[in-house]
């Protein structure tokens, strides 16, 4: 079956130290792959998306590379700030629109 | 646009009370998502609708729970009889085809 399998949290980091929260994934064919991340209070926004092998999806200062051979998805950032703050979500989308999401990984940014 | 709508954002009612939440989705979307979020289980989908039609409610926990979608533009999810475990986020979610979701604010209910 489908399923997306993250990194346990929660993670806190100190200011511009760098982030990486590993995402592996199981799926027949070939899924599109996205980070969602949700702020205190709000719903889940997409933070980057690659739909085929050997993509790399990059927002905000975020990237994540689809590696096909290793069926991984991590999310990357070199420089983490206070505001990035949130739980960040890996997700799987194969057919019929279905998402298969992860159990979210919390980070906590401190000055 | 104004994003997914979803009313109301928080809500609390006694154990046994009807909870009816409501979702607009983004016009032009035909997949409509529930998902109930909490600590303990996470996110989970409870159901989705294609086109106004139910695909697959296999998420909704027992029959307390229904979903429906009248038109392209309004969902509803009710429980009836409410319970105190009921409490959590439950969030509406659109998209189009393959693309990704866009979710509202959340409904937080809490059941006493």
């Amino acid at each position: 079956g489908n399923s997306v399998t993250q990194m346990e949290g929660p993670v806190t980091l100190s200011e511009e130290a760098f982030l990486t929260i590993n995402c592996t994934y199981t799926a027949t064919g070939y899924p599109s792959l996205f980070w969602y991340v949700q702020y205190p209070g709000e719903g889940l926004q997409l933070l980057l998306k690659a739909t085929k092998a050997d993509d790399k999806g990059s927002n905000k200062g975020f990237e994540a590379t689809y590696r096909k051979e290793t069926t991984s998805f991590h999310l990357e950032k070199g420089s983490v700030q206070v505001s990035d703050s949130a739980v960040y979500f890996c997700a799987l989308c194969y057919t019929g629109n279905q998402f298969y999401f992860g159990t979210g990984t919390s980070l906590t940014v401190i000055p | 646009d104004a994003g997914v709508i979803q009313s109301p954002r928080h809500e609390v009612t006694e154990m046994g009370q009807e909870v009816t939440l409501r979702c607009k989705p983004i016009s032009g979307h035909d997949y409509l998502f529930w998902y109930r979020q909490t600590m303990m289980r996470g996110l989970e989908l409870l159901i989705y609708f294609n086109n106004n039609v139910p695909i697959d409610d296999s998420g909704m926990p027992e029959d307390r729970f229904s979903a429906k979608m009248p038109n392209a533009s309004f969902s509803t999810l009710k429980i009836q009889p409410s319970e105190p475990r009921d409490s959590a986020v439950y969030f509406c979610a659109s998209s189009s085809d393959y693309n990704e979701q866009f979710f509202g604010p959340g409904t937080r209910l809490t059941v006493l």
